[in-house]
């Protein structure tokens, strides 16, 4: 079974809005990471999170993790329409040598 | 940030060729590089793990005598799909990573295969 799954599968919000993407995931894991990818493009990192954090910040970004939960959130604030692309999760969990594990991804289209 | 480039971009070829990608890490030594597979509006999922100087690891399902991986060097992994069919057109992206570090991704390759 897939580790890392978001929801929702597809967002489309008002440019100015806050954007909120959750990720949940199956195994125990080293850090969780978000990926933004545009529509035929490679990926972009946007943040890593380690285990051991509950909240990280990098400008417009702030992720969550619950690893009780084992979920996690992306919250992108003040949406732009440049911000439109794919969202995605991937964990590197423990023992798998660094292997990272993707979900399926969420599509965020922002309107201008 | 650490750079990593693909080669080439976009490439179309006739089934039964094969069609080499290439993955080079720019400007920092990765002992560690991994090939991705993605079909459309869907996710990535890893093809294999490629450490220099050995053998890749191929994950469950995946070919080994179709995509055929080698990585010479500390800066360059390349993956050659054999015998292209149809069904192997996809977007392939591979990632390369530093002791330690995270994994930084190339531009992606887009193979059509007719």
């Amino acid at each position: 079974s897939q580790q890392g799954e978001e929801d929702p599968q597809a967002l489309s919000i008002q440019e100015g809005e806050n954007a909120t993407m959750n990720c949940s995931y199956k195994t125990s894991i080293n850090n969780l990471q978000w990926y933004r990818q545009n529509s035929g493009r490679g990926l972009v990192h946007l943040i890593l999170i380690r285990s051991n954090e509950r909240e990280k910040h990098s400008g417009r970004l702030r992720v969550t993790l619950d690893t009780s939960k084992k979920s996690s959130s992306l919250l992108i604030t003040a949406s732009r329409a440049a911000d439109t692309a794919s969202y995605f999760c991937a964990t590197d969990a423990a023992g798998a040598n660094s292997k990272l594990t993707f979900g399926k991804g969420i599509t965020l289209s922002v309107r201008p | 940030g650490a750079v990593v480039s693909q080669h080439p971009s976009r490439v179309i070829c006739k089934s039964g060729t094969s069609v080499k990608i290439e993955c080079r890490s720019l400007d920092f030594q990765a002992t560690t590089m991994f090939w991705y597979r993605q079909f459309p509006k869907q996710s990535l999922m890893l093809m294999a793990t490629s450490n220099e100087g050995s053998k890749a690891t191929y994950e469950q399902g995946v070919e080994k005598d179709k995509f055929l991986i080698n990585h010479a060097s500390l800066t360059l992994s390349t993956l050659t799909v054999t015998s292209a069919h149809p069904e192997d057109s996809s977007f392939y992206i591979c990632s390369a990573m530093a002791p330690g570090e995270t994994q930084y991704f190339g531009p992606g390759t887009r193979l059509l295969v007719l």
